[in-house]
């Protein structure tokens, strides 16, 4: 079983404010990387990363910053949140001998 | 064209019967591809890897076709707990993984 951590679990927030999505592997993986997902829809990368001090932005366009100053940890900031920004944030990693592995996620509600 | 394509269903099984899923994808460069499952409300798991020669794994089986570019999943004797969205997953080396959008299977008594 992958150990990849997200933090917190769910978050209800007031617009305006500064949220940071917490991720954590502890596999040494290389590869991390952020998904954002609404309620029966599909899967969209927001950003990813294949090494310390390396982040690409993904497919689909957001607001949210991340960093990878650490290998095991991949934080996503929103420097002021919107109720648009309400969704599912899914944190995975990978490397060159695992497929991708996902934590259990994170629900944002920004009221 | 999207790079996955899959039918989003909804696939309405009874129990017991074989269901198979197809998904196409347009990168004839893909290398690696895969099979997710997505319960409701939680993340992504992996449910199996898909190789050259297909493989099999208890009631799931995976084959590829690199020269038609699709891969295809199927389940024999569905139980209800396989109800979930399956996911087609493919890559090219060292660019992301693609998602297709998923297909939903509900598995009924």
């Amino acid at each position: 079983e992958a150990d990849i951590y997200q933090t917190p679990r769910y978050l209800v927030i007031g617009t305006g404010k500064k949220i940071t999505l917490e991720c954590s592997q502890t596999m040494g993986h290389d590869k991390m990387y952020w998904y954002q997902q609404d309620p029966g829809m599909e899967l969209h990368l927001i950003h990813y990363s294949y090494g310390v001090n390396s982040t690409e932005k993904g497919d689909l366009s957001s607001e949210s910053t991340v960093s990878r100053i650490r290998t095991e940890h991949f934080p996503l900031t929103l420097e002021s949140a919107r109720p648009s920004h309400t969704s599912q944030y899914l944190c995975a990693s990978s490397d060159i001998r695992s497929p991708l592995h996902f934590g259990n996620g994170t629900r944002l509600t920004v009221t | 064209r999207k790079e996955v394509e899959q039918d989003p269903g909804p696939f309405n099984v009874p129990e017991g019967a074989t269901v198979a899923f197809n998904c196409t994808y347009s990168n004839s460069a893909s290398q690696s591809f895969f099979w997710y499952r997505q319960d409701c409300r939680k993340e992504p798991k992996l449910l199996m890897s898909v190789y050259s020669s297909g493989n099999e794994d208890g009631r799931f089986t995976a084959q590829l076709n690199r020269a038609s570019q699709y891969i295809s999943l199927l389940i024999r004797d569905s139980k209800l707990s396989d109800s979930a969205t399956y996911l087609c997953v493919v890559t090219s080396g060292n660019t992301p993984l693609v998602f297709g959008k998923g297909t939903r299977l509900s598995v009924i008594a």
